[in-house]
């Protein structure tokens, strides 16, 4: 059964830091781009990144980019995103996904960032 | 980017009724479409894959049909288990984008 588990959300103040995890399992990590979405409090749901089955790729969208990294560790099954400078409107749940093609197939129960001061 | 207008943005129906929920895309995207139903408090779960593929474990009462640039996700016989929101997400392109959803309700 796939199971993917985020970690890693709570308040943070604007413009500080935060990393999430992302814990894979029941499939084969490493045979798989995965991806971040986010859906903002009450609000439909909005891509934030992807990488590629073995880290060489990476794709943001424009209002990431520069600000967020996503990353993979295929030894740990796991998935990351770094996000510095947060901002007010990076406030929402963030899900993992595995991805189908560009599809997201499998998603994880979410972690929640809120950013204020 | 590519917008996907979806509609309605709210419904209300009653059980074993036919639901149609629509999405249209501001440009060709071929069969680049999925459509994901998310229950309240839960994350969304792929339903519908390249237009009309249905996903894995998805009852067969649920089907997606295109038009053109015009995409349709249908609910057979409403059951109780399908309350919840609906969105569409178009893959043709990044960044791939979302319909803004559709909340579905029981009569």
């Amino acid at each position: 059964e796939v199971q993917l588990v985020e970690s890693g959300g709570g308040l943070v103040q604007p413009g500080r830091s935060m990393k999430l995890s992302c814990a894979a399992s029941g499939f084969t990590f490493n045979n798989y781009d995965m991806a971040w979405v986010c859906q903002a409090p009450k609000k439909g749901l909005e891509w934030v990144a992807t990488i590629s089955y073995d880290g060489s790729s990476t794709y943001y969208r424009d209002s990431v980019k520069g600000r967020f990294t996503i990353s993979r560790d295929n030894a740990k099954s796991t998935l990351y995103l770094q996000m510095d400078s947060l901002r007010s409107e990076d406030t929402a749940t963030y899900y993992c996904a595995k991805q189908l093609y560009w599809y997201f197939d499998f998603w994880g129960p979410g972690t929640m960032v809120t950013v204020s001061s | 980017d590519i917008q996907m207008t979806q509609s309605p943005a709210s419904l209300s129906a009653s059980l074993e009724e036919i639901v149609t929920i629509t999405c249209q895309a501001s440009q060709d995207i071929g069969n680049w479409l999925a459509w994901y139903q998310q229950k309240p408090g839960k994350s969304p779960q792929l339903l519908i894959y390249d237009a009309t593929s249905l996903a894995d474990g998805v009852p067969s009462r649920f089907s997606g049909s295109r038009s053109g640039t015009q995409y349709s996700l249908k609910i057979s016989r409403l059951q109780v288990e399908d309350i919840g929101s609906y969105y569409c997400q178009q893959a043709h392109s990044n960044p791939n984008t979302f319909g803004a959803g559709t909340k579905l309700e029981l009569k």
